[in-house]
């Protein structure tokens, strides 16, 4: 079955830049999407279709996608920042399955 | 603005059904071009999609849960329903209601419900 890999844990100091990468087969394909859990809470939305970024959602969250591979990119880090991120996509079956990434721990200190 | 919210027992027997429902405010459930989803997470896991429903009342399912699930909408109470038959442990999760939005063949979930805690114990 399709699956989207994601490091398990990232740790950058306050305002570093912090990259999460996402690598999945389809990725060519299909829109890569990113979503921020903070504990105890649902996940919210930070990068759709590859890049583009929700209304409210800091500048400093960006997102690419080449091949094979999506990034998140937060430029700056801060602490409010650490959270968990799932990056998520879409299968090639006819099923269109949502699948998402194992998730990565982000520590900002 | 959209709000979702999940509602259901928070203790389910082994072998029995698990059901959950999720009342859509803000909007109608039938406007639109909407994919109406369910998502779950066990404890310290990551997310599992489980699946979703189409305004048009067409689904799809996660393969590894199709033979135990159904998704239903009902309109004219502006709610959709989850029902997960044969519930083991390892179905204890955080279920969230979520509503898909993009493409049939790439959508993402903007907006979401809080949750809620299944735990499946006898």
């Amino acid at each position: 079955s399709y699956e989207l890999t994601q490091p398990p844990s990232v740790s950058v100091s306050p305002g570093q830049t912090a990259r999460i990468t996402c690598s999945g087969d389809a990725l060519p394909k299909k829109y890569a999407y990113w979503y921020q859990q903070k504990s105890g809470q649902a996940p919210v939305l930070v990068i759709y279709e590859d890049s583009k970024r929700p209304s409210g959602i800091p500048e400093r969250f960006s997102g690419s996608s080449s091949g094979t591979m999506a990034t998140l990119t937060i430029s700056g880090a801060q602490v409010e920042d650490e959270a968990d991120y799932y990056c998520y996509s879409t299968d090639s079956s006819g099923n269109h399955r949502g699948v998402f990434g194992g998730g990565t721990k982000l520590t900002v200190l | 603005q959209v709000q979702l919210q999940e509602s259901g027992p928070g203790l389910v027997k082994p072998s029995q059904t698990l059901s959950l429902t999720c009342t859509v405010s803000g909007g109608s459930i039938s406007s639109g071009s909407y994919y109406w989803s369910w998502i779950r997470q066990p404890a310290g896991k990551g997310l599992e999609w489980i699946g979703r429903i189409y305004t048009s009342g067409s689904t799809n399912y996660n393969p590894s849960l199709k033979s135990r699930v159904t998704i239903s909408v009902d309109t004219s109470k502006n709610q959709f329903s989850l029902k997960l038959s044969s519930v083991t442990a390892a179905d204890t999760a955080v279920y969230y209601c979520a509503r898909g939005s993009g493409y049939s063949y790439s959508y993402y979930f903007d907006y979401w419900g809080q949750g809620t805690l299944v735990t499946v114990s006898s």
